[in-house]
């Protein structure tokens, strides 16, 4: 089946240092949606891309869409405490009732 | 304000033992899904469904099955619950507008 892979799994990072984490698929994907999830907490959605090679940018995170919609990435510039938890991207398949295919996810730390 | 709940944070099951997760959302939404989360491998659909009495298996729909007797609340069902079935329970509903999940706090089931 249709699978996202998500890279790295694990980022440990000095506050104010940049971070990404990167969003592939061997198929072209629909829309991707971006998730955060605290740690102990559930995932809340972030931001979602539609079109080919889509920039958006909330505030210190800036979310992109490859030009071949087969890869997606999001950057955060100058890390914070508060920028702590996973990240998930997701693949949004419409004509199944807006299921998502989920990537792995990346774990951000966060060292003060 | 937005708001799926689910019936418990924390639960504790012997092997065989049948199991209930409730999942109540207030928004309205036809689509509901079941989701269980695994350190390194994200959310993993399980069951989703379009509306009430409808239901649609997911990537990993063995061992469960799902309820879905009124609009607002799906119910996933483990119906002889295995160590392996050991977990984190997410339940969302999407808004079919932007297909934004929402999510619940979660259960951590662990089958003992």
């Amino acid at each position: 089946g249709q699978q996202v892979m998500q890279i790295p799994q694990y980022q440990h990072v000095q506050e104010g240092e940049d971070f990404t984490t990167y969003c592939n698929s061997s198929t072209t994907l629909s829309n991707i949606q971006w998730y955060k999830q605290r740690p102990g907490g559930h995932p809340v959605f972030l931001i979602q891309l539609v079109k080919s090679g889509e920039v958006k940018k909330q505030k210190r995170l800036t979310f992109q869409f490859g030009e071949a919609k087969k890869n997606s990435s999001l950057h955060i510039t100058a890390t914070q405490t508060t920028d702590v938890g996973t990240y998930f991207c997701a693949d949004l398949i419409y004509n199944q009732g807006g299921k998502l295919i989920f990537g792995q996810g990346t774990e951000l730390s966060v060292k003060p | 304000d937005v708001k799926v709940t689910q019936s418990s944070r924390y639960l504790v099951k012997r092997t065989g033992e049948k199991v209930f997760l409730e999942c109540v959302q207030d928004m309205d939404h036809e689509n509901m899904f079941w989701y269980r989360q695994d350190p390194g491998l994200g959310l993993r659909l399980i069951y989703f469904s379009y509306d009430v009495k409808m239901k649609e298996k997911g990537d990993i729909p063995e061992g469960y099955s799902v309820s879905r007797e009124k609009k607002e609340r799906f119910s996933l069902i483990l119906e002889s619950a295995s160590t392996n079935q050991t977990s984190m329970y997410l339940c969302a509903s999407v808004q079919t507008s932007s297909y934004e999940q929402y999510f619940g706090p979660g259960t951590r089931l662990t089958v003992t």
